[in-house]
């Protein structure tokens, strides 16, 4: 069971550039989320997906967009990458929010942009 | 209060004391909250999931209880090891989706 699997681990973005962060759950969750952690601001949910279909924004959106087209798959999309989207970015899928298991998470993507 | 806060940012602890940190979070429109263990280089793993008022859980040393009623959870370790080493966070919210705390970063010294 690989659980959440993110792709990349690590990029190295120009100013400007677009990319699509990948997270895959083999787990048939139906709760998908996407966080970015920045030093001192804790895990701040970007968007998230409540099933296959589905997408909502979170904390903070800007900059960011995302699709889940498929059950097992979120994607997370930076049109046109600023700095300021330098983070480590985690996925994370839970059956629902309450769920005793909790949230698994992705082992995440280290992105920089110069 | 209006996010999820914990209490302490960071502790030191000596290998066998016991400790405690604290979450605080909104009472209103609760749901669900959740503690996290965060090993460095690793994903956060989870301990427990609280929806009750008076909701005691325990995982081997670690135990945790929920006061809905004025917005706190406390998280315990007895007998701390330095494999406990590691950042606890907390999260709380309504039924899609949790806010997360910053986190209680611990070291057990040998």
């Amino acid at each position: 069971n690989a659980g959440v699997t993110q792709t990349p681990k690590f990029r190295v973005l120009k100013t400007g550039q677009s990319m699509t962060l990948l997270c895959a759950q083999d787990m048939n969750h139906e709760y998908m989320y996407w966080y970015r952690q920045d030093p001192g601001m804790g895990l701040r949910l970007i968007h998230y997906s409540v099933g296959e279909g589905t997408t909502a924004k979170g904390e903070v959106p800007d900059g960011y967009n995302v699709s889940r087209l498929k059950k097992q798959n979120f994607l997370l999309g930076l049109e046109s990458a600023a700095p300021s989207q330098t983070s480590v970015y985690f996925c994370a899928s839970s059956y629902t929010p309450t769920s005793p298991q909790g949230y698994t998470f992705g082992s995440g993507t280290r992105l920089t942009v110069v | 209060i209006l996010n999820v806060e914990q209490s302490p940012q960071s502790l030191h602890v000596q290998e066998g004391d016991s400790t405690n940190f604290t979450c605080s979070f909104p009472s209103s429109n609760f749901y669900a909250l959740h503690w996290y263990r965060w090993e460095t280089a690793k994903s956060p793993e989870a301990l427990f999931v609280m929806t009750l008022n008076g909701d005691e859980k325990k995982k081997g040393r670690i135990s945790a209880t929920l006061n809905t009623k004025e917005g706190y959870s406390y998280l315990y370790i007895k007998g701390s090891q330095p494999e406990d080493s590691a950042t606890y966070l907390c999260a709380s919210g309504g039924y899609q989706k949790v806010t997360f705390g910053t986190g209680t970063k611990l070291q057990v010294i040998p």
